[in-house]
């Protein structure tokens, strides 16, 4: 069946630490590759996707991740984080046939100032 | 911006009571989307719903649940006769297509049920 890994369930950094979330999923067609963040109080809000084309993807608030095929990894990064960026981050994975997402369990982030 | 809204926020039921959760998708969206998750694990796919019809669904969404559009504007899911296990936050979401689109999430329903 297909499943999404996250490897940290809770990363504690220092504003301006440099961010490297991991997620990995298992599924061997063609998939679409997302990162949703969830605001403490707010709904999961779309960081980055991934469809096709360029495997380095930028998306809002300075966040990127790159899509490596051979390693079916999609690694969400951020080079200075802010107090701003603690949330929940979650991987998620669409088979390009189907439409319901797979997600991972989750990333807590705190950032401390 | 336009957004998925839900209703009620939080929802505390007995168990073995009906419970409809409500949606609001955005207006000109097609494809609408239930999620749940259970606090402390991971977001689960339940459903999926187009042309008013369920296009996909999980082996989570047993006789149990039941989703439908009773108008153009609501997409409902109901759960016919609640168990513990069915306390978590439901999501919705709705997607313009199943192209190159993302899926949009509403704010969630805290589901408890005693």
């Amino acid at each position: 069946a297909q499943s999404v890994s996250q490897h940290n369930h809770h990363v504690i950094l220092s504003e301006a630490a440099s961010l490297e979330l991991g997620c990995n999923y298992s599924y061997g067609g063609t998939v679409n590759l997302f990162w949703y963040v969830q605001y403490p109080g707010q709904h999961l809000q779309l960081l980055l996707k991934y469809f096709s084309g360029d495997p380095l993807v930028k998306g809002i608030k300075g966040f990127e991740a790159e899509f490596i095929k051979s390693k079916f990894s999609f690694n969400l990064r951020k080079p200075s984080v802010q107090w701003s960026d603690t949330a929940e981050y979650f991987c998620a994975v669409r088979r390009q046939a189907g439409t319901a997402l797979i997600f991972g369990k989750g990333t807590t982030l705190s950032v401390s100032s | 911006e336009p957004e998925v809204t839900q209703t009620p926020s939080h929802q505390v039921t007995q168990m073995g009571q009906e419970v409809i959760l409500r949606c609001v998708p955005i207006s000109n969206h097609l494809y609408f989307y239930w999620y749940r998750q259970i606090l402390g694990q991971k977001v689960e796919f339940l459903v999926s719903f187009y042309n008013n019809e369920i296009s996909e669904k999980s082996e989570i969404f047993d006789d149990q649940f039941s989703v439908e559009r009773p108008d153009g504007s609501n997409f409902t899911l109901k759960i016919r006769s609640t168990k513990l296990e069915d306390s978590a936050m439901y999501f919705c979401a709705s997607t313009p297509g199943t192209g190159v689109y993302e899926q949009y999430f509403g704010p969630g329903t805290r589901l408890t049920v005693t």
